[in-house]
């Protein structure tokens, strides 16, 4: 069964970079693609970006994202992260790793818990 | 950036009557050339992520209920419990996979009449 757990600060400073870790059980994260999926009150559930092993490491953020944010994969620790900088209060949100399990299957089928990630002084 | 809309907002329905959700792309989310509508619903309770329940707009996820069922095509697609249940209070999500970004409908609220 695999399963997905998030960790990371749960309080950021605006202005500074928020830090999310995905640790991964259960599977190995080099066979799908794994996606940052966020959910504030104000925009809802909203899709972040995902980074895929896969043999080639491809990434694909959301535009209105994509000048703020990184991710990266570590497969020795079937880990993968998540760089948002220049953080406001509007990035305050649960954050959730989730799996999708190809390039053609868009739809997410293992979510970890979620974190909530506050951005306040 | 493909737009979802769903409704109602919210929807009361009394245990094991039907319940009804609809979802509404701003464009046609099916590929001709698979035959396939690239769509997802999901179900959140408070404090869960949340969970798939159809895919390709019908087909339904290991280990969910019957009573789930999906239906539509093209830009209208509709979520349908047979019988709703007492656990099956939530909040109901679309998703289009049709084209990054991926995006969601902003949820139905489903309580017990």
């Amino acid at each position: 069964q695999v399963q997905l757990q998030e960790s990371g600060p749960e309080l950021v400073k605006p202005s500074e970079t928020l830090s999310l870790t995905c640790t991964v059980s259960g599977g190995s994260i080099s066979r799908y693609y794994c996606n940052w999926i966020r959910r504030s009150p104000e925009k809802g559930l909203e899709w972040i970006g995902y980074i895929s092993d896969n043999g080639n490491g491809i990434t694909n953020y959301n535009p209105s994202l994509k000048s703020r944010v990184t991710m990266s994969m570590d497969t020795s620790k079937n880990q993968f992260s998540l760089k948002l900088n220049s953080v406001t209060a509007a990035d305050t949100a649960v954050y959730y790793c989730a799996r999708k399990n190809s390039g053609y299957e868009g739809y997410f089928d293992y979510w970890g818990q979620g974190t909530l990630v506050t951005v306040s002084s | 950036d493909i737009v979802m809309t769903q409704s109602p907002d919210s929807l009361s329905v009394s245990l094991g009557e039907r319940a009804t959700i609809n979802c509404k792309s701003s464009q046609s989310i099916f590929y001709s050339s698979n035959n396939k509508n690239f769509l997802g619903w999901y179900q959140q309770k408070p404090g869960q992520p949340p969970k798939l329940l159809i895919y390709w707009a019908s087909s339904r996820e290991s280990g969910v209920p019957d009573r789930f069922s999906g239906s539509g095509s093209g830009t209208d697609f509709t979520l349908t419990i047979s019988s709703l249940q007492a656990e099956d209070v939530a909040v109901y999500y679309c998703q289009q996979y049709y084209n990054t970004p991926y995006t969601f409908g902003q949820g139905t609220k489903l309580e017990l009449k």
